[in-house]
């Protein structure tokens, strides 16, 4: 079975951290999303990667970076946490060709 | 812009019941259209997956199709059961996008026992 994990189910950070949201699929995907979930917005894309060091900005990239330094490792940074990106991220990797997105459990971060 | 739209926002049925649950999508290019449960508090997992040459797609009691030419897929649950009480979520992959998904709202459903 896939497996995609995420380093933290709960996080609270403070207005102005840098916050690290870690994610690892165990499959060798070349593709990784990083979605955040919003009541009433539902799930919109951040960025997502096809290859290492690779990066492609999504619907709503304003605030964030990703890193992509190896193929199973897609880290989002929010590079000065506002209260705004209080919200549950998702991450989810995909094989490409036919294949279904799998997800990772999620982390909800809270900023204070 | 693709647009997701899943009607209704919110359901409530008694057990046993069939239901059906509605997407509809602005733009018929897509590679394929992908139901996804959620339950409060987790993350997505994968029911269906319809690729966009195929009518259909069947799993158990759950049941999919896809009519891309008017933008509607359709998820049908049989005999529901109150463990199928969650979100459920309709997400269409474009074509030429990186496999990027636009997702619906979803809708809440509930199954009283």
């Amino acid at each position: 079975d896939v497996k995609v994990t995420q380093s933290s189910r709960y996080l609270v950070k403070r207005t102005g951290e840098k916050v690290f949201l870690e994610c690892v699929q165990d499959m060798d995907h070349e593709n990784m999303f990083w979605y955040r979930q919003d009541p009433g917005l539902g799930l919109r894309l951040i960025y997502f990667s096809y290859d290492v060091k690779m990066k492609e900005k999504g619907d709503i990239p304003e605030g964030y970076s990703v890193s992509r330094e190896k193929k199973e490792r897609f880290s989002l940074i929010l590079e000065s946490a506002s209260t705004n990106q209080t919200s549950m991220y998702l991450c989810a990797s995909l094989q490409g060709g036919r294949d279904t997105q799998y997800f990772g459990p999620g982390t909800r971060l809270t900023v204070l | 812009k693709q647009e997701v739209t899943q009607i209704p926002a919110a359901l409530s049925v008694p057990e046993g019941e069939n239901l059906v649950l509605n997407c509809s999508f602005t733009d018929s290019a897509i590679y394929n259209l992908q139901w996804f449960r959620q339950d409060p508090g987790k993350g997505l997992t994968s029911l269906l997956l319809i690729q966009s040459s195929q009518r259909e797609q069947t799993s158990g009691r759950l049941n999919a199709s896809l009519d891309k030419s008017s933008g509607r897929s359709t998820l049908y649950i049989a005999a529901s059961q109150p463990g199928d009480s969650a979100t459920y979520l309709c997400a269409v992959r474009p074509n030429n996008q990186g496999g990027k998904l636009i997702f619906g709202q979803g809708t809440e459903l509930s199954v009283k026992p």
